[in-house]
């Protein structure tokens, strides 16, 4: 199974700050990343897909960068609603993994 | 309205059994792969098992393989996830999500598009 590692397991921030999360995959997946974002009882929401193509309806303030084993997810100003645990997930083969999460809290 | 809403979560005993369903509307479901991922409270987002467009082609997580079934009704755009033998690790709450791809660069990519706001399902004696 590929093991994906997300940095950092949390952060604090403020609005309109610039958020940047990196998620590591065991073995090369080429472009296969996707992240999500999740609000407290809430379903996963899919912003970012093939490592950097932004879903649509997604603000722009979200990217993606990134290919083969290191990824890179970017919030250029938090915005108050940005306030989530975020995911990164491989789609490069079977079982699909997700990383850990990243939490963004309010400093 | 694309929409997955989920049902048949419920508490029951260790050993035993529950049946969760996944009602699909507003897309053509006979022609996406979907998936279960399931998450205890607090914590991450674990992959369960997924089946193609016609069920010819299903994959299981390692926890769950040979207790739990995934199936799916085209005709009545219905998911399945039948569950045996659970265990009290098995409480979770259980979401089913659509696959959808892209095609990028000569290559199609994969990614869960289209989520249900989950079922939650208890093992506890």
């Amino acid at each position: 199974d590929i093991q994906m590692t997300q940095s950092p397991s949390s952060l604090s921030a403020s609005v309109g700050d610039r958020v940047t999360i990196t998620c590591r995959a065991s073995q090369n997946i080429n472009i296969y990343l996707n992240w999500y974002l999740q609000k407290p009882g809430k379903a996963p929401k899919l912003l970012i897909y093939a490592a950097s193509s932004l879903q649509s309806g997604v603000p722009s303030r979200f990217s993606g960068s990134g290919s083969g084993t290191d990824f890179t997810f970017t919030i250029s100003s938090l915005q108050p609603e940005d306030f989530a645990t975020y995911y990164c997930q491989q789609s490069y083969n079977t079982p699909r993994t997700f990383g850990q999460g990243t939490k963004v809290e309010a400093k | 309205e694309v929409q997955l809403v989920e049902s048949g979560g419920g508490l029951v005993q260790p050993g035993g059994s529950l049946r969760l369903s996944c009602a699909a509307s507003g897309f053509t479901f006979s022609g996406y792969w979907m998936h279960w991922v399931r998450q205890v409270p607090g914590k991450g987002l674990v992959w369960v098992s997924r089946i193609n467009e016609d069920g010819s082609s299903i994959n299981y997580a390692d926890s769950v393989k040979g207790r739990f079934t995934i199936s799916r009704d085209n005709a009545k755009n219905t998911l399945i996830l039948q569950m045996n033998s659970l265990r009290v690790e098995d409480t979770a709450v259980y979401y089913c999500a659509r696959e959808g791809r892209q095609w990028l660069m000569n290559y199609y990519y994969y990614y869960m598009d289209v989520w249900g706001k989950g079922t939650t399902v208890t093992v506890s004696s």
